[in-house]
């Protein structure tokens, strides 16, 4: 079936650095979806790719989908610590009703 | 409802008890998802329904799991004969449709004891 992973599992960052977490699925995706999970939270629904190739921003996040429609990635330029929490990406094969998740990115930053 | 609802919010179990999660969607909400999230992991696909109709429960893990969403709007998961490794946070989600995002609800925490 198809899987999504997710690098680095961990990022621990300075406040004000650069974070980016990757996203690869083992099929072609019709669309990804991306969320942010607190601590002791539910997941939140951030952003949906669809196009091959498509970016997204959204204040200091950008969204990235691949041209191959397989991998996508979450940049965050300056942290802060209200960034803290779990980005997990989700992906919607051709055909398919649900989404599989990775297993997330948990970001901590360090004021 | 302004969000989806889960009840109860924990829920602990002796081994080999049934339990029952309930989750109200968003009204108007066609699809409702049912997913499990075990501690540091992603959500797992359990089951889903597009109205009252459960279009894929390929995710349930054994026959002990049983989803029914009657009406098409709460949905009830049930598991039967609890065993530990059903520990964990059980999330329903609610959609508009098949291409806009999941709703979370808050999730039950299930602890089988």
């Amino acid at each position: 079936g198809q899987q999504v992973m997710q690098i680095p599992q961990y990022q621990h960052v300075q406040e004000g650095e650069d974070f980016t977490t990757y996203c690869n699925s083992s099929t072609t995706l019709s669309n990804i979806q991306w969320y942010k999970q607190r601590p002791g939270g539910h997941p939140v629904f951030l952003i949906q790719l669809v196009k091959s190739g498509e970016v997204k921003k959204q204040k200091r996040l950008t969204f990235q989908f691949g041209e191959a429609k397989k991998n996508s990635s979450l940049h965050i330029t300056a942290t802060q610590t209200t960034d803290v929490g779990t980005y997990f990406c989700a992906g919607r094969g051709t055909n398919a009703g649900k989404s599989t998740f990775g297993d997330g990115t948990t970001l901590t930053v360090k004021p | 409802g302004a969000g989806v609802s889960q009840s109860p919010r924990y829920k602990v179990a002796k081994r080999g008890q049934d339990v029952a999660l309930r989750c109200d969607p968003i009204s108007g909400h066609v699809s409702l998802f049912w997913y499990q999230q075990a501690l540091g992991q992603g959500p797992e696909f359990l089951t889903y329904f597009q109205n009252e109709a459960q279009l894929d429960k390929s995710g349930l893990p054994s026959d002990r799991f049983f989803a029914e969403r009657p009406e098409g709007s709460v949905s009830t998961l049930k598991i039967q004969r609890t065993q530990q490794e059903d520990s964990a946070v059980y999330l329903c989600a609610s959609k508009t449709g098949v291409a806009s995002g999941y709703t979370f609800g808050s999730g039950t925490r299930l602890t089988v004891v």
